[in-house]
């Protein structure tokens, strides 16, 4: 059945090192929701497209932050240089962006990341 | 904005006893309302969402929650609670019209004691 897939599923790092994960969304989904979840902070929205566009990115740290959708099957969002306050799961949601909202997103299984 | 408050971080609850999971909404329009469940390593997945039609939504699971404009409020319940419900669940909220982002709530771990 149809899955928001994410690559890597757990990557550790070293402090000031790039990361970057990768999303593919379910086909014919175009909105893309990336999120970050914490102990401290709980869920919170980075980005998302709708189109491949972006339409918000408010809640992403732009200094060191980029999302990115190349093409309708890959969204990708890179960290450099990575720092420890990083540490997080980061999903990828992706859902169909009807006119008249209320549409369900269907987030994936998430890439946990320690930065050390 | 619209925003969710979620009334205790965690819950516990005998196997078969009621389930309520609380969740107040501030909205300064019809909101559409969501609730999503964790399972541990998993991402969230939709159990129900209200989109002003009936006011009473069934979801997955036997799961129902209540939309109460009054008391602006969306609870999550369930008569008999199960094992497999020890998870943790996040209300949202998003504004009617046009595609709106989903604000989602601290969230409630539900442990399920038997």
């Amino acid at each position: 059945d149809a899955r928001v897939t994410q690559t890597p599923r757990h990557k550790v790092t070293e402090m000031g090192q790039e990361v970057t994960m990768r999303c593919q969304p379910i086909l014919g989904h175009n909105t893309v929701f990336w999120y970050r979840q914490t102990m401290m902070q709980g869920l919170e929205l980075l980005a998302y497209f709708r189109n491949r566009a972006p339409l918000d990115d408010s809640g992403m740290p732009k200094d060191r932050f980029s999302a990115e959708m190349p093409d309708a099957t890959l969204a990708t969002l890179k960290i450099q240089p990575s720092e420890p306050r990083d540490s997080a799961v980061y999903f990828c949601a992706s859902g169909l962006g009807l006119a008249g909202g209320g549409n369900e997103q269907f987030f994936g299984p998430g890439t946990r990341l320690t930065v050390l | 904005a619209q925003s969710v408050t979620q009334l205790g971080s965690h819950v516990s609850v005998s196997e078969g006893a009621l389930v309520l999971l609380r969740c107040n909404y501030s909205s300064s329009v019809p909101p559409y309302l969501f609730w999503y469940v964790q399972y541990p390593n998993q991402g969230l997945q939709l159990l129900l969402k209200y989109t002003s039609a009936a006011t009473l939504v069934k979801g997955i699971n036997g799961f129902e929650a209540e939309f109460k404009k009054s008391e602006t409020s969306f609870h999550l319940t369930k008569p008999s609670a199960h094992m497999s419900d020890a998870a943790e669940y996040f209300c949202a909220v998003s504004k009617s019209g046009g595609y709106q982002k989903v604000t989602f709530g601290t969230g409630t771990k539900l442990q399920v004691i038997p």
